[in-house]
């Protein structure tokens, strides 16, 4: 079945930073990629996602990256703001559902 | 408010009692998935209704639980005789139902979770 990692756990960066994030699937068949913000004590919200006929996506600040070849994708957020401090979750679509990586705290200080 | 909603929020039992949690989705999405999520780590999926139809559980999902959703609207999820290791955010999403149904790729809609504490 898919496996999805996640790297970093933890990334702390100073406003206006940009910050990556990276994970790697096991399915080649995998064909949608979303990434989700989750902020303490609040529901998984979807802020952006990618799926296998593009190499790329940008919705202002974020953009996502895909290399179907190397199996891996990514989260780059330009302009880093104290309120995108969250919890990034990527996902990878298997086999009738949606498998989510370990997750990245994202620590943006002012 | 339009979006996905789960009863209760939060849930307190003892080990050994039966808990039951609600979720309404969003208005005409016919796709509907249960989630848990524990501390530190990513939601796991449990299993998804196309609508009344349950079409795929996990392993995770033991004998203790039981998902419903029997109009194609809300759905009910059951644990008995909950453990200690049930402790977890229980999660709820619902998706529009475009697409293949082998592998989802319309967007989850999250609700906000009942948290289950068993004592």
């Amino acid at each position: 079945g898919e496996n999805v990692e996640q790297h970093p756990s933890t990334l702390s960066v100073q406003e206006g930073d940009s910050a990556v994030i990276k994970c790697t699937y096991s399915d080649s068949a995998s064909n949608y990629f979303p990434w989700y913000k989750q902020e303490l004590g609040k529901r998984p919200q979807l802020i952006i996602d990618i799926r296998s006929n593009v190499g790329e996506k940008k919705d202002q600040r974020i953009a996502v990256t895909l290399n179907k070849t190397a199996k891996h994708f990514s989260l780059h957020i330009t302009e880093t703001q104290p309120e995108d401090s969250a919890v990034y979750f990527c996902a990878a679509v298997g086999f009738q559902k949606l498998v989510f990586g370990t997750g990245t705290r994202l620590l943006v200080s002012p | 408010d339009t979006g996905v909603s789960q009863n209760p929020r939060h849930k307190i039992t003892k080990r050994g009692q039966n808990v039951t949690f609600r979720c309404d989705p969003i208005s005409e999405h016919n796709r509907l998935y249960w989630y848990r999520q524990t501390l530190g780590q990513g939601p796991e999926f449990l299993t998804y209704f196309q609508n009344e139809a349950q079409l795929e559980k996990s392993r995770l999902l033991s004998d203790r639980f039981s998902a419903e959703r029997p109009k194609g609207s809300f759905s009910t999820l059951e644990i008995q005789r909950t453990e200690q290791g049930d402790s977890a955010m229980y999660l709820c999403a619902s998706s529009p139902g475009t697409g293949g149904v082998l592998r989802i790729t319309d967007t989850q809609y999250f609700g906000p979770g009942t948290r289950l504490t068993v004592l």
